[in-house]
């Protein structure tokens, strides 16, 4: 499979605890988005690395939220200290810029359930 | 108010109707994106447009500049087409609308 991976499909955990996503984009896609969808809305950016370098980060991302992409390749998304608002599905997404934009793949996201 | 609005956001359709959501942005974008997404949250990309209109199957999407405006039609709905339908303007990231939740009864 070739496509937008994202570890773990499915997380609950206790309020307070932190948790981890993972994101393995496609291998030669340079740009590398999270994004944060609640049931009913679209989904909203947190997020965004061209290679390695963290180029733009939201409002939304509160102190609590750290994202890395380390060697370019995979990126991490970690919420520390849970809380409930956090509950919801994240989505990462991989693209290779190019000056007339750019077609857009998207892993199957995240679940996360804090309770 | 949004950078990326889209109306309908409900649509009930009877299987066979032709049917039309539209997508108005106030970004400056390079291309605007139609998204499909199933229950499960799967997204899949249907067309990545920066002028004119594109066809596949059933699906047409349409763009004016001008106007920052898009359309997403589909011709003779089927109940597999029922999903949320999502335009995202694309600047230096992607802008996401709410999204159109599409039901087709047969």
């Amino acid at each position: 499979d070739t496509g937008v991976s994202q570890d773990p499909r499915h997380k609950i955990t206790k309020r307070g605890q932190n948790v981890t996503f993972r994101c393995d984009p496609i291998s030669e896609h340079n740009r590398l988005y999270w994004y944060r969808q609640t049931l009913g809305q679209g989904p909203e950016f947190l997020t965004y690395f061209q290679n390695e370098a963290q180029l733009e980060k939201s409002r939304l991302l509160s102190d609590r939220f750290s994202a890395e992409r380390p060697k370019g390749s995979f990126s991490t998304l970690e919420i520390q200290r849970t809380e409930q608002g956090d509950s919801a599905m994240y989505l990462c997404a991989s693209s290779i810029q190019a000056l007339k934009g750019n077609t857009i793949y998207f892993g199957e996201g995240s679940w996360l359930t804090v309770v | 108010k949004n950078e990326v609005e889209q109306s309908p956001q409900n649509l009930t359709a009877q299987e066979g109707e032709f049917i039309t959501i539209n997508c108005s942005y106030s970004v400056g974008i390079s291309a605007l994106h139609w998204l499909q997404q199933h229950p499960g949250g799967g997204i899949v990309s249907l067309f990545m447009l920066s002028s004119g209109k594109k066809k596949h199957g059933r699906l047409i999407a349409t763009i004016n500049i001008q106007e920052k405006h898009s359309s997403l039609h589909i011709t003779a709905s089927h109940p597999r087409d029922s999903a949320v339908y999502i335009c995202a303007a694309y600047g230096n990231k992607l802008v996401f609308g709410a999204g159109t939740i599409l039901r087709v009864k047969s």
